[in-house]
């Protein structure tokens, strides 16, 4: 199976700051690698496919970049909504697998 | 607009059987693969297994934890996605949320999900 290591398991950070979260793959998933967003209380939501791709209607704010065995996922200026758990996915082999999620806490 | 909507979880002893019921609308539901995921409390995301489309012969795949226990099935004309899972074990106990994929893979869209505690 292929392992996904995300880091930091938690983040702590104020409204503004640019955030990256690192997800590192066990072997090459070439660019198949999406990014979800879940809030408490809520399911996951998608904010980037393919490592890069901005799902619509997700803010500019967010990027994703890539390939191989290592991936990030920027916000470039954080806002008070995109306090959450982030989790990376890849998709390039069963079965798919996730990261442990990056929690991005108020600072 | 996407619709995925959990039932049928709940509270089951080790050893039994429960099975899981999402119903699709918004899209056509088969032209599209299904997926379960699952989350126990308080910890990271763990997938289930798939259901491709009737062009992909239904086939199914699954993460070796529940191969062999777990059954995903579909019915088209119902637009639902179905999970039987029998021999439940405590570890199974989990948010299991139903997801659309894209045809290249990736989970598009995510059902509010549905919990299933397997306790005695």
């Amino acid at each position: 199976d292929i392992q996904m290591t995300q880091s930091p398991s938690t983040l702590s950070a104020s409204v503004g700051d640019r955030v990256t979260i690192t997800c590192r793959a066990s072997q090459s998933i070439s660019s198949w690698l999406a990014w979800h967003q879940q809030k408490p209380g809520e399911a996951p939501k998608l904010l980037i496919y393919k490592a890069s791709s901005l799902e619509s209607g997700v803010p500019s704010r967010f990027s994703g970049s890539g390939s191989g065995t290592e991936f990030t996922l920027t916000i470039s200026s954080l806002r008070p909504d995109d306090f959450a758990t982030y989790f990376c996915q890849q998709y390039n082999d069963y079965p798919l697998t996730f990261g442990g999620g990056t929690k991005v806490e108020i600072k | 607009e996407v619709q995925l909507v959990e039932s049928g979880g709940g509270l089951v002893q080790p050893g039994g059987s429960l099975r899981l019921s999402c119903a699709a609308s918004g899209f056509t539901f088969s032209d599209h693969y299904m997926d379960w995921v699952r989350q126990a409390p308080g910890k990271g995301l763990e997938w289930v297994g798939r259901n491709r489309n009737k062009a992909n012969s239904y086939t199914t795949e699954y993460v070796a934890s529940v191969k062999g226990r777990f059954t995903i099935s579909r019915d088209d004309s119902q637009n639902s996605v179905y999970l039987q899972m029998n021999s439940l074990k405590a570890e199974d106990t989990a948010v299991y949320y139903c997801t659309r994929s894209d045809s290249s893979g990736f989970l598009y869209y995510w059902g509010q999900g549905t919990l299933v505690t397997v306790s005695s």
